[in-house]
């Protein structure tokens, strides 16, 4: 079954230990992206991937680090998470411009 | 600065009626998504446009992209219940992805 990904799917922390949000697909897709969604706020997205070893900044990367070692994996890590990071975090992955797919959601708390 | 506005916020319309939500983005956008979102679910999406002109319709949903008045529409025909969710609209040039911020519609009998 062609999908998306994410664990933990619910994570309690608290501010400064670091953690990491896994994500990975099965459809070979190039293109991969982290997104939060905030309530008023909408979704914002963090960081994205072109391919293996490119990663750009999308409109909220502060705090966030991600990398692409291999096509399928695409891991959002947090160094010192701080409680403005609490948030609903997607990962997406798409060929190209096409159709993204989105994975289940990691609901992440930052005490 | 690329800025995606969708009105309106909140939708409440009655079972059977048509509506329209809209989409518009402030600079040039060189693609057009929509998705669909349930509470407590993650995004579903729906149609990608890419074109001036471009008309996509599956079931009682329709999108369509108007890149000179930088303008996308999602109409929705003869509403039923099962069309309740959050629909948004993504605009970009290049990358990255920029959201809407969602209309929430609630279709009542």
């Amino acid at each position: 079954e062609a999908q998306v990904t994410q664990n933990p799917r619910y994570l309690i922390t608290v501010t400064g230990k670091k953690l990491t949000v896994t994500c990975s697909q099965n459809m070979n897709h190039e293109y991969m992206s982290w997104y939060r969604q905030d309530p008023g706020l909408g979704l914002r997205q963090i960081y994205y991937s072109m391919n293996v070893e490119v990663t750009d900044k999308g409109d909220v990367p502060e705090g966030y680090k991600v990398s692409r070692k291999e096509k399928r994996n695409f891991p959002l890590i947090l160094e010192s998470p701080s409680p403005n990071q609490t948030s609903l975090y997607f990962c997406a992955s798409s060929f190209d411009t096409d159709t993204q797919y989105f994975g289940p959601g990691t609901r992440l708390t930052v005490l | 600065e690329l800025k995606v506005e969708q009105n309106p916020l909140f939708l409440s319309m009655q079972e059977g009626k048509n509506y329209t939500i809209y989409c518009n983005y402030s600079t040039t956008s060189d693609r057009l998504y929509w998705y669909r979102q349930d509470p407590g679910k993650s995004l579903e999406s729906l149609f990608v446009l890419l074109s001036n002109g471009a008309v996509k319709q599956e079931g009682r949903l329709m999108a369509s992209l108007d890149t000179k008045a930088r303008l996308s529409t999602l109409h929705i025909t003869a509403a039923v219940h099962d069309l309740s969710a959050t629909y948004f609209c993504a605009a970009s040039l290049d990358t990255p992805l920029v959201f809407g911020k969602g209309t929430r519609l609630s279709v009542i009998a």
